[in-house]
């Protein structure tokens, strides 16, 4: 069970837009700790996506944004392609734990 | 920045897992940079397990979760870092990661290959 809550899948169609929530609570996001999103391609490490809650590192395409608000985050993808299929996981930093948090995960299939 | 992972792909229960990552690019005495290890399952999923970083000394930090049992020490010398996992069970299997962060970011910019640990007999 994770710190941070994602919902395991989601699905769109090309060209479609779907959005992937990440609920915490009072001790991390809540907390005002940034949320960060990673992409993670099967065999191959997480790529930091989105950081600071709305930013994307360079070569991140505009389709993809970030927002925070309260307890919870959300990663928005428009205009779905295929090549956005792959696993998605947001992370923040939890003052109880002490230490670096990170959401289950959510599988991305474009139908 | 890379991060190159290496070390055995096997350990044996109750025994000691020892994984390095080689920087290039950057420096693990870096002001500005903490060196972490992140392990993934898929029990457990991401899991931080702990770092280390150099301003004006060493500190290191570790998960609660391994905090008796993990080690992170830098090896300047070689500009890399290390972990090591004691007493392992089989619930230690998992794919492991190194890791950079930036000061104050909190988040994970660059990542090793990650390396698939497995501890059986």
């Amino acid at each position: 069970q994770s710190v941070l809550t994602q919902p395991p899948s989601v699905s769109g169609a090309p060209g479609q837009r779907v959005t992937i929530s990440c609920i915490g609570s009072s001790s991390n996001i809540g907390a005002g700790y940034d949320v960060h999103w990673y992409q993670q391609l099967p065999g191959t490490a997480p790529k930091l996506h989105i950081y600071g809650n709305s930013n994307r590192p360079s070569g991140v395409p505009d389709r993809f944004s970030g927002s925070k608000s309260g307890t919870s985050a959300s990663l928005a993808i428009t205009g779905l392609q295929a090549e956005d299929e792959a696993d998605y996981y947001c992370q923040s930093y939890d003052s109880s734990l002490r230490g670096w948090v990170f959401g289950g995960g959510t599988k991305l299939t474009v139908l | 920045v890379q991060l190159q992972q290496s070390g055995p792909g096997l350990v044996e229960p109750s025994q000691t897992l020892s994984l390095s990552c080689a920087i290039s690019g950057d420096s693990v005495s870096s002001n500005s940079a903490a060196w972490n290890w992140i392990r993934q399952s898929p029990s457990i999923g991401l899991e931080w397990l702990g770092r280390t970083y150099y301003r004006s000394r060493w500190y290191y930090d570790s998960a609660v979760s391994v905090k008796s049992r993990i080690t992170v020490n830098p090896d300047t010398s070689n500009n890399q870092f290390s972990m090591q996992l004691s007493s392992v069970t089989p619930e230690d299997t998992a794919v492991y990661y190194c890791a950079r962060e930036v000061a104050g970011t909190y988040n994970f910019d660059y990542w090793g290959q990650g390396t698939l640990v497995t501890v059986s007999s």
